[in-house]
């Protein structure tokens, strides 16, 4: 079964960092994009960007570009995504989604990973 | 403000179709595969309706995609209960580089 399994929800302070990872199993990792979806309370979706754990290709939305950053270890099936110091404002949900080209559908959603930042 | 636009709401009763609408421009919709989600309450987003007009595997039929130059439209017929959703359309923007969801549009089932 193709899926993608991701980490616990967080509760962080402004300032902080962290680091969200989303688990792929049950198709080849290194041939399908991985996207970062965000989703804040009662407001829509949001795609953030997109890597390719192949080669760890990586485009961010002009929106997040700066914000966020996006990895992979193709080791162990993982996409991650990082923030270097949270704001208030990153209080959401998160999703990942696997992308079967770069223009492609999300064929495959993560449950999601609430994020709460708050002093 | 969203790249696409839908509607905020959109509404039926039991057993009638409705209509979502996408409205984007050219270096979208106007030249890359438009996408369907459904995020039922308190759920990850659900691919509905790939290029344009494609049903995923387990998909009722009831579900539909259709495009026209730079709009799109979900159909969704013989309404039921559990359809009510949040809906999604998404589509490449090639100006952006990157992926453009629409606003959503939140379909109850009176």
């Amino acid at each position: 079964e193709v899926q993608l399994v991701q980490s616990g929800a967080e509760v962080k302070k402004p300032g902080e960092s962290l680091k969200i990872s989303c688990k792929a199993s049950g198709y080849s990792f290194t041939r399908s994009w991985i996207a970062w979806v965000r989703q804040m309370p009662g407001k829509g979706l949001e795609w953030m960007g997109i890597i390719y754990p192949g080669d760890s290709d990586t485009r961010y939305s002009p929106s997040f570009q700066g914000q966020v950053s996006i990895s992979a270890d193709k080791s162990i099936n993982t996409a991650y995504l990082q923030w270097s110091s949270l704001k208030a404002s990153d209080t959401a949900m998160y999703y990942c989604a696997r992308h079967e080209g770069i223009a492609s559908r999300m064929d495959v959603w993560g449950q999601g990973t609430t994020v709460t930042v708050s002093s | 403000q969203s790249v696409l636009t839908q509607p905020p709401s959109a509404s039926g009763t039991p057993g009638q179709r409705v209509t979502i609408s996408c409205s984007g421009s050219s270096s979208n919709i106007g030249s890359n595969y438009i996408y369907w989600y459904q995020q039922l309450p308190g759920t990850a987003p659900k691919l509905l309706i790939y290029r344009d007009n494609q049903r995923p595997s387990g998909v009722p039929d009831r579900f539909s995609g259709s495009k026209s130059g730079t709009s799109a439209s979900l159909a969704i017929g013989g309404l039921r209960s559990e359809d009510e959703a949040d809906y999604y359309c998404a589509a490449w923007d090639d100006s952006l580089s990157g992926c453009m969801f629409g606003g959503g549009t939140k379909l109850t089932v009176l």
